[in-house]
């Protein structure tokens, strides 16, 4: 099937750093979500891409969809201790039957030192 | 409006065993889903929905059945629950095009 290969697998910063992580593929996507995730809770939208080069802000996060839409990245600007967690990436296939499906990265863990 | 509910929030089972981990959501949604989450391996997909009476088998279906009677209503069922179905499971809902929203998770393990 269809995967994502999203990296680093973990950061370790410090608080204020800025912070890069990013998602690619082998197949063409024709959305890209980015999700974080805290301890004991589900997953919850941070950024969603729909158009190739489109590039999103939310706050201090910005997310590209890549041009080639075979991948995706997300930066976090000026760290805060709250930033910590698990940032997955998520794309929807742009195959013919495969749109009501996300394929998840393994995410990466973010852990951000005061 | 609660979004996506799941009930239970924890559970442990016997090895054999069986239950039914409940998902609810309040948003009209048509399309839900179930995925199980594994240490360091991301969300796989097990069932999902596209609408009331259909569902279909996602990435890591053996073991689960799944009803969609209502809309607002999306069943996960073990039968004879396996220890390699300690995991965590969230079922996620959304509106045509729209990103999927999550619930909380069910935390289950199995002994």
């Amino acid at each position: 099937g269809q995967q994502l290969n999203q990296s680093p697998q973990s950061m370790f910063i410090q608080e204020g750093e800025d912070v890069s992580m990013n998602c690619t593929s082998s197949s063409i996507f024709n959305t890209w979500l980015w999700y974080k995730q805290d301890p004991g809770e589900g997953p919850v939208l941070l950024i969603a891409l729909y158009k190739a080069g489109e590039l999103t802000s939310n706050g201090r996060l910005t997310a590209q969809f890549g041009i080639t839409r075979k991948d995706s990245f997300l930066n976090i600007s000026a760290s805060i201790p709250s930033d910590v967690g698990i940032y997955f990436c998520a794309g929807q296939p742009g195959t013919q039957g495969g749109s009501e499906k996300l394929v998840f990265g393994k995410g990466t863990k973010l852990t951000v030192n005061p | 409006n609660a979004g996506v509910t799941q009930t239970p929030k924890f559970r442990i089972l016997k090895i054999g065993q069986s239950m039914t981990l409940q998902c609810t959501q309040d948003m009209n949604h048509n399309y839900m889903y179930w995925y199980r989450q594994d240490p360091g391996m991301g969300l796989k997909l097990i069932y999902y929905s596209v609408g009331a009476g259909i569902t279909d088998k996602g990435e890591v279906p053996n073991g689960y059945n799944v009803s969609r009677s209502t809309t607002e209503d999306f069943p996960l069922r073990l039968e004879l629950a396996a220890p390699s179905q300690t995991s965590v499971y969230f079922c996620a809902s959304r509106m045509g095009y729209q990103p999927q929203h999550f619930g909380d998770g069910t935390r289950l393990s199995i002994l």
